[in-house]
């Protein structure tokens, strides 16, 4: 079973370039998130999604921006890329049928902004 | 809004030794959910154990269980003879049932646990 999938797995940007973060995910999951991991922090929220078309902003969305058009993708753009977005981008994916549901993380892109 | 508090940024335990790692949180929702997630060197988010704030009784999944303290807000995960595998950042993570928080996991700054032979 493939899960969470997230590419690409490392991508190094040079300031002011665009790239988008893809995650898709085979569970039938209705729940998709984004979030960024600094250094020595736990994960931060940046957006999250409750099913196809609906998206609303989490903790730090300023910077990134996202769609949902299907319920398996959920990507993530940054649009002109700066030194403060450097970190590890975790997307993850749950079911909201029972409250005791875990989020499923993917394994993560580790992005540098030089 | 939610809080979680993870006191012990580096924990060391010898093999086949019990651990505890620490994990307060604050929180005006009612009803909330408490997670547990495994981060090994390589980097992915595992996730361990789960305790409902209306369980009756502490959660247990193989060699993990919690220690869950309703009244003194703490969540504690206890890993019982721990293994090197161990070895790996541990973060403790909350979700409130109600309004925005509950679409989001509040994480806490994690906790590293190195496992000695």
């Amino acid at each position: 079973n493939a899960g969470v999938t997230q590419t690409p797995k490392f991508r190094i940007l040079k300031i002011g370039q665009s790239m988008t973060l893809q995650c898709t995910q085979d569970m039938n999951h209705n729940y998709m998130y984004w979030y960024r991991q600094d250094p020595g922090m736990g994960l931060k929220l940046i957006y999250y999604s409750v099913g196809a078309g609906i998206t609303d902003k989490g903790e730090v969305p300023n910077g990134y921006n996202v769609s949902r058009s299907t319920t398996e993708d959920f990507p993530l753009r940054l649009e002109l890329a700066a030194p403060s977005q450097t970190s590890v981008y975790f997307c993850a994916s749950s079911y909201w049928g029972q409250s005791n549901q875990p989020q499923h993380f993917g394994d993560g892109t580790r992005l540098s902004i030089l | 809004a939610q809080k979680i508090t993870q006191t012990q940024p580096g924990m060391f335990v010898q093999e086949k030794e019990a651990v505890t790692l620490d994990c307060t949180y604050d929180t005006s929702d009612q009803s909330y959910g408490l997670f547990w997630y495994k981060q090994p060197s390589s980097g992915e988010m595992i996730f361990l154990i789960y305790q409902g704030s209306y369980d009756e009784q502490n959660a247990t999944e193989g060699r993990y269980s919690l220690n869950f303290q309703k009244a003194r807000k703490s969540a504690n995960l206890v890993i019982s003879a721990s293994q090197l595998g161990d070895s790996a950042m541990y973060f403790c993570a909350m979700r409130g049932f109600s309004g925005a928080g509950s679409y989001q996991l509040t994480f806490g700054k994690g906790t590293k646990l190195s496992v000695i032979p």
